[in-house]
């Protein structure tokens, strides 16, 4: 299995309070992503990044941001939370775009109330 | 905008039976990839078929890309409770990035 961890795994936070989700890679894998999944619409891109301080927008990335100082850890900061941003969101990596293999983490499973 | 619909949305069955689901889009994709996520866990490869009319088999599990590169099936032969999951198919859409279909719900009942 890839190293790919995400933490916390789960959050329960209250509308408008900032979140930080955590995405950690052994692999040493240039390509980190985040995504979001919901019932009805699958798995959707928030944001990814193709390197050190090198991010670029996805699908939904509105009321997100991230921030990637090291090559290992990817952020994903929600800053003022809403209801609507309540999903399970995964993060992912691989070795470049395009048809490589993409390696997801364990999830997690945010609560907005 | 490159967009996949998968079919069906769901499915039940009894262990023993056979399925197929499908991947469609009006869009040429240069490669198809096909992921399976177990409840509680992130998507996990199972193949990328990247010529038309390519067939790739693992094990009970055979999957095809259309002649045209636009469509693709996953067939489950003699389904097994371990293969209840959600299949995802996905591809490169713009820039590169993957694009997922919403999936197809298999639940298989022993």
């Amino acid at each position: 299995d890839a190293g790919i961890t995400q933490s916390p795994r789960h959050k329960v936070t209250e509308t408008g309070t900032p979140v930080t989700l955590r995405c950690h890679q052994t692999e040493n894998h240039r390509y980190m992503y985040w995504y979001r999944q919901d019932p009805g619409h699958g798995l959707r891109l928030i944001h990814y990044s193709y390197g050190v301080k090198d991010t670029d927008k996805g699908e939904v990335s509105d009321g997100y941001s991230v921030s990637r100082s090291k090559t290992e850890d990817f952020l994903l900061t929600l800053e003022s939370a809403t209801s609507s941003q309540t999903s399970v969101y995964f993060c992912a990596i691989s070795g470049w775009l395009g048809e490589d293999e993409q390696f997801f983490g364990p999830g997690t499973r945010l609560t907005v109330l | 905008t490159q967009l996949l619909e998968q079919s069906p949305q769901f499915l039940s069955i009894q262990e023993g039976e056979n399925l197929t689901v499908y991947c469609n889009s009006s869009s040429v994709f240069s490669s198809l990839q096909w992921y399976r996520q177990e409840p509680g866990e992130g998507p996990v490869l199972l193949v990328t078929v990247v010529t038309g009319g390519e067939v790739k088999k693992l094990k009970r599990l055979t999957f095809q890309f259309g002649d045209a590169r636009k469509d693709s099936s996953l067939h489950i032969t003699a389904a097994q409770p371990g293969d209840t999951g959600l299949y995802l198919c996905a591809g490169p859409g713009p820039s590169e990035k993957l694009v997922f279909g919403k999936g197809t719900k298999l639940t298989v009942n022993p």
